[in-house]
């Protein structure tokens, strides 16, 4: 029962350094997430999928970005990695059929620090 | 276009109750909640589809009035257990959570 992974799950990076964020879903669900979360500012959603070879802007995307090449999959990238960007990042995904329609199942984080 | 919750922060003695409200400036489809626990992923509680629609879980309930774009969750006799951040959630393709929650019941 893997749901959702995420990796790695921590990660200090240098200013200016770029990485990729993994995430891989085995549900075969259609729509993934990614979001970050700072203190006092709950879940803030960057970017979404709604299938494969898809994305979309979320409230916070700059800096960012991702692809989904694989359904399974949805990758978070930072290109130029920015102090601002320390933060907490979770990937979700969303069934959209039976009767877990519209649960969302989240990874377990990927701590960020950019020093 | 995140949904606001209130409180922000709530502590309760073990047994009291709680009502945590989320209120959207955009119309509601529907409604989930979640609770998170210190340095772990939010987990799924309830979800509400419709106006109206109440449901229950063990001693924690929710409610959904879609006109009002407001829902609330009730913590009734709280547990220890119950501590952590709750968030509301809403959205069709893009999907937001509330402001969050933090909750904490105490001996």
């Amino acid at each position: 029962n893997a749901g959702v992974t995420q990796t790695p799950k921590f990660r200090v990076l240098k200013t200016g350094q770029s990485m990729t964020l993994l995430c891989a879903q085995d549900m075969n669900h259609e729509y993934m997430y990614w979001y970050r979360q700072d203190p006092g500012m709950g879940l803030r959603l960057i970017h979404y999928s709604v299938g494969e070879g898809t994305t979309a802007k979320g409230e916070v995307p700059d800096g960012y970005n991702v692809s989904r090449l694989k359904k399974q999959n949805f990758l978070l990238g930072l290109e130029s990695a920015a102090p601002s960007q320390t933060s907490v990042y979770f990937c979700a995904s969303r069934s959209t059929l039976g009767t877990a329609r519209n649960t969302i199942y989240f990874g377990e984080g990927s701590w960020l620090t950019v020093v | 276009q995140q949904p606001v919750q209130s409180p922000q922060a709530v502590i309760l003695r073990e047994g009291e109750d709680a009502v945590i409200n989320c209120s959207s400036s955009k119309a509601l489809y529907s409604v989930h909640w979640y609770r998170q626990k210190h340095g772990e992923a939010p987990i799924f509680l309830m979800i509400l589809l419709k106006g109206g629609e109440q449901k229950g879980h063990d001693k924690i309930s929710a409610s959904f009035n879609e006109k009002k774009q407001q829902s609330s969750l009730y913590l009734t006799a709280s547990q220890l257990s119950y501590s952590g951040t709750y968030f509301c959630g809403t959205g069709l393709d893009q999907f937001y959570f509330g402001t969050g929650t933090s909750l904490t019941v105490i001996p």
